[in-house]
């Protein structure tokens, strides 16, 4: 069974510096989706950025990328130039190309301070 | 404007009592979705469908049931039989079943008395 592991409960960064978030994940599958959410307070969750692993370029969306590492297993995420509405949890998920079940990691919170 | 509509935000349940959680898109989306968010925890896959008429368990179906006679519709019930019913229910929805991205509502806080 696949799982996903976010050994970081809590992490902080200064507005306008970068913060990278980790995530790790197991499967024996080589064809998947992987997927960093945020869920701000109003707990909406927002998809940030996905990634296929066929694909060996990282994602990038504006200020937030990825650094995909498949043999590692390792997808973390980085948000540049962060902001005070970067502050929720941040949950890295997986899905395997045939199914729609969606495996979450327990989360990051960030916080952002000015 | 087009999304998912969860209702209400917030839910109480008195034990033994059953309750339904409302979860309505105009996506016009194939998929839909539920899933539920413990403190400290990621999300779990509660039941899935994705067509009209059809649905399947997730990980944790055990103490809830659904229904889907309508596209847009996917009410979720949670049953006596669901004997740690406090959570976080999240909706969600996808323009296919094999879609990779999902649209998710505000999501139902549900407590017990």
């Amino acid at each position: 069974a696949q799982t996903v592991t976010q050994s970081q409960p809590e992490m902080s960064v200064q507005e306008a510096e970068t913060v990278t978030l980790s995530c790790t994940y197991d499967t024996s599958e080589s064809d998947y989706y992987l997927f960093w959410y945020k869920q701000p307070p109003s707990r909406q969750m927002i998809l940030v950025i996905r990634q296929e692993a066929y694909k060996q370029q990282n994602a990038t969306e504006n200020r937030f990328s990825v650094n995909f590492q498949k043999a590692a297993k390792s997808f973390s995420l980085k948000i540049s130039d962060s902001q005070l509405g970067d502050a929720a949890m941040y949950f890295c998920a997986y899905r395997s190309f045939n199914t729609d079940k969606l495996i979450f990691g327990t989360g990051t919170r960030l916080q952002v301070f000015p | 404007d087009g999304g998912i509509t969860q209702s209400p935000k917030y839910l109480f349940r008195k034990e033994g009592q059953n309750v339904t959680l409302s979860c309505e898109q105009n996506l016009n989306h194939d998929a839909m979705y539920w899933y539920r968010q413990d403190p400290g925890q990621g999300l779990r896959l509660i039941y899935y469908s994705q067509i009209v008429n059809d649905f399947q368990k997730g990980d944790i179906a055990e103490g809830y049931s659904v229904s889907r006679e309508k596209k847009e519709s996917f009410p979720l019930t949670v049953t006596s039989a669901q004997k740690n019913p406090t959570a976080f229910y999240l909706c969600a929805s996808s323009i296919q079943p094999d879609s990779e991205k999902l649209f998710f509502g505000s999501g139902t806080q549900l407590s017990v008395l």
